[in-house]
């Protein structure tokens, strides 16, 4: 059965420190890999997205994952982190078929950036 | 820009009640999906639905219905509320592909009293 594993379920860094979040995924095909973020009393907003091609897939707010299918992990990272990127972030991968992609979510990583 | 509309932020309802939450998106999206989201639980995927009068059990279906008459409009029904669905309800859609990710709504949380 496809699920996807996010082993942080808390994360402290300063602010503009590095920051690199943490999923695995379990499927059988070439997957489809998301990262969402969503803030305090917010849906949830597209960070990237992977569908095939180059494994490094660059996102919005400065954001980055990899995909490595050996490992079967797509972590994210950003270089410095702004007190702004406190959220909570979920990875999630697209799993079924007949034209739609059914999305499977992590139990999500909860970032605090301090001052 | 687009959006999913959830019509309520906060609902609270008393135990037994039957209980509508309604989403409507403007991207003309054949695919809506109704999840729950839980504190260390991430999003469970309750109902979606890729064509009108179509649906489809997620993970989660247990006390829950749908209802989608309309393209743009997918509704979910709590036959009879209980304390258990408490919870933040968020509705997303997607494209035929469903490659372009999906667009959220805000959220619905809803407390059973």
């Amino acid at each position: 059965a496809q699920s996807v594993t996010q082993p942080d379920i808390h994360i402290t860094v300063s602010e503009g420190a590095s920051l690199e979040l943490r999923c695995n995924y379990s499927y059988g095909a070439t997957p489809y890999l998301f990262w969402y973020v969503q803030s305090p009393g917010q849906g949830l907003q597209l960070l990237l997205k992977y569908f095939s091609g180059d494994t490094l897939v660059q996102g919005i707010k400065g954001f980055e994952a990899e995909f490595k299918r050996s490992q079967s992990s797509f972590n994210l990272r950003k270089p410095s982190v702004h007190w702004s990127d406190a959220a909570e972030y979920f990875c999630a991968v697209g799993a079924g078929s007949g034209g739609y992609n059914k999305l499977i979510f992590g139990a999500g990583t909860r970032l605090a950036v301090h001052p | 820009d687009v959006k999913v509309t959830q019509s309520s932020r906060y609902l609270v309802k008393r135990t037994g009640e039957k209980v509508f939450l309604e989403c409507v998106q403007d991207m003309d999206h054949e695919n809506m999906f109704w999840y729950r989201q839980d504190p260390g639980l991430g999003l469970r995927l309750i109902y979606f639905s890729y064509d009108v009068k179509m649906k489809e059990k997620g993970d989660i279906p247990e006390g829950y219905s749908v209802s989608r008459e309309k393209k743009e409009r997918f509704s979910l029904i709590l036959e009879s509320a209980s304390t258990n669905q408490t919870s933040m309800y968020l509705c997303a859609s997607t494209g035929p592909e469903g490659v372009g990710g999906y667009t959220f709504g805000s959220g619905t949380r809803l407390t059973v009293v």
